[in-house]
């Protein structure tokens, strides 16, 4: 599994945007990148995942440049509810089945 | 749609105990996974479920651990006898089957809110 690494914490305000960036410089040719969330006292929930150029949801977008060796998590115009931990999983869709999580980047919020 | 549920929330017992936790995947989930998180490390792979057989069960810590999944739906994670060590966050999840008759990793896994164990 390609290691992954991102800020351990980061702080924001509401309204603002928040970019969290990943390396994961050995990613494999058919890895992708696949970013979850993980709320106080809740299990883990998937919010977006890519192969690469550029992904949108209703939650978040993830950006991933031509050389797929980064990707950057894009939170528009946080609000508190947003503070939560988010990692960052690389890995292929046909085999590898166990997520394996890293420390993630906390977020946190603040009004 | 209900989601995955574990019970208990919380437990609290004390060393050579015995604790049974319970998950209820998502109906119509094929896959179920049991992940922990102990003490200030990161969320860790337990084991893997494909229906009722047990798929890949590599991250099992010891033979203290047993977990079953008896019928393909709910699944049970015993720890007998329970040691200070095993405190932490017992998460389950499950998944649907991706288009390649198989879990893939990432085909999105659904999170229970997990059981917190304290091993006293």
């Amino acid at each position: 599994l390609a290691k992954t690494t991102q800020p351990i914490s980061m702080d924001s305000y509401e309204g603002q945007e928040v970019n969290i960036t990943c390396s994961h410089n050995n990613i494999a040719t058919n890895d992708y990148i696949t970013w979850y969330q993980q709320f106080p006292s809740q299990g883990p929930r998937f919010i977006i995942q890519g192969y690469k150029t550029k992904v949108t949801n209703e939650v978040a977008s993830l950006f991933i440049p031509a050389d797929r060796k980064s990707s950057t998590l894009s939170l528009p115009r946080v609000s508190l509810s947003d503070t939560a931990v988010y990692y960052c999983l690389v890995g292929g869709r046909s085999n590898d089945y166990k997520l394996s999580f890293g420390a993630g980047t906390t977020v946190t919020v603040r009004a | 749609e209900a989601g995955v549920t574990q019970f208990p929330s919380h437990s609290v017992i004390e060393k050579g105990q015995t604790v049974t936790l319970r998950c209820d995947p998502i109906s119509g989930h094929d896959n179920l996974y049991w992940y922990r998180r102990v003490m200030g490390k990161e969320i860790k792979f337990l084991l893997h479920f494909v229906k009722e057989s047990k798929q890949d069960e590599s991250g099992m810590p010891n033979n203290r651990f047993l977990a079953e999944r008896t019928g393909g739906t709910y699944s049970t994670l015993k720890v007998q006898p329970a040691e200070l060590e095993d405190s932490g966050v017992y998460f389950c999840a499950s998944s649907q089957t991706g288009t390649s008759g198989r879990a893939d990793a990432y085909n999105e896994q659904f999170f229970g809110p997990g059981t917190r164990l304290t091993v006293l």
